[in-house]
């Protein structure tokens, strides 16, 4: 199966500053998917087919990447953005996640 | 407005049979290119997908847990069932059910989840 592998592991950033998160895969994958979990609430998509933006999610928020490096990016961090930030590959099954990006406000 | 909602037996013990439901709107499983997949989170871990269901009556199933998964679908209801043979205290986690959506020459992706469902496995 494909391994996913996020960095950093943990971060924190100031409002305003721009956060770039990273997801590196073992294998060339076709597309990337980003989620966003807070606290104990279910993941919310963010991201899908590498840098298409999923209804409602701000526009600060982009994607972008190919083969085996991706990344999500957020422009301008803002209080709400807090929460942990997963990948998702679903170019080979199994379908796997990355074990996440915990991003907390500075 | 797609919503699902899981629920289950919230404890149960080791050995038995873990047997989940997810009971939908907005969208129907005999319709073209939609399903219904299940994903787990351990407490405090990451996501683990589990099963997908498709319109058309195709499953897929994780290898890793080899054939203790089962899933079915009720179009007629708008549920979908997700069943665990021989549960033990790692299969305690949150449950969540997730529209399924397939476009294509695209591919799929989990768009909507449900609010998950704790389970726990103790005797």
């Amino acid at each position: 199966e494909i391994v996913l592998t996020q960095s950093p592991t943990t971060m924190a950033a100031s409002p305003g500053e721009k956060v770039t998160l990273t997801c590196l895969a073992s294998s060339s994958v076709n597309y990337m998917y980003w989620y966003q979990q807070k606290s104990s609430a279910s993941p919310k998509l963010l991201i899908y087919y590498t840098s298409s933006l999923a209804s409602g999610v701000p526009d600060r928020f982009s994607g972008s990447g190919s083969g085996t490096s991706y990344s999500l990016t957020i422009s301008s961090m803002e209080a709400e953005d807090a929460a942990i930030y997963y990948c998702l590959q679903l170019t080979s099954t199994p379908p796997t996640f990355g074990a996440g990006t915990k991003l907390e406000l500075k | 407005q797609v919503t699902l909602k899981e629920s289950g037996p919230g404890i149960l013990q080791p050995s038995h049979t873990l047997s989940l439901t997810c009971s939908f709107s907005g969208f129907s499983l005999s319709t073209y290119g939609m399903g219904v997949s299940w994903i787990r989170q351990p407490s405090g871990k990451g996501l683990e997908w589990l099963a997908s269901i498709w319109w058309n009556g195709n499953t897929y199933n994780n290898p890793s847990l080899k054939s203790r998964l089962t899933v079915s679908k009720d179009t007629s209801n708008n549920q979908a069932f997700l069943k665990v043979t021989s549960v033990d205290t790692a299969d305690t986690a949150t449950y969540y059910c997730a529209h399924t959506r397939y476009n294509s020459g695209y591919g799929y992706y989990f768009d909507y989840w449900g609010q998950g469902v704790m389970v726990t496995v103790s005797s």
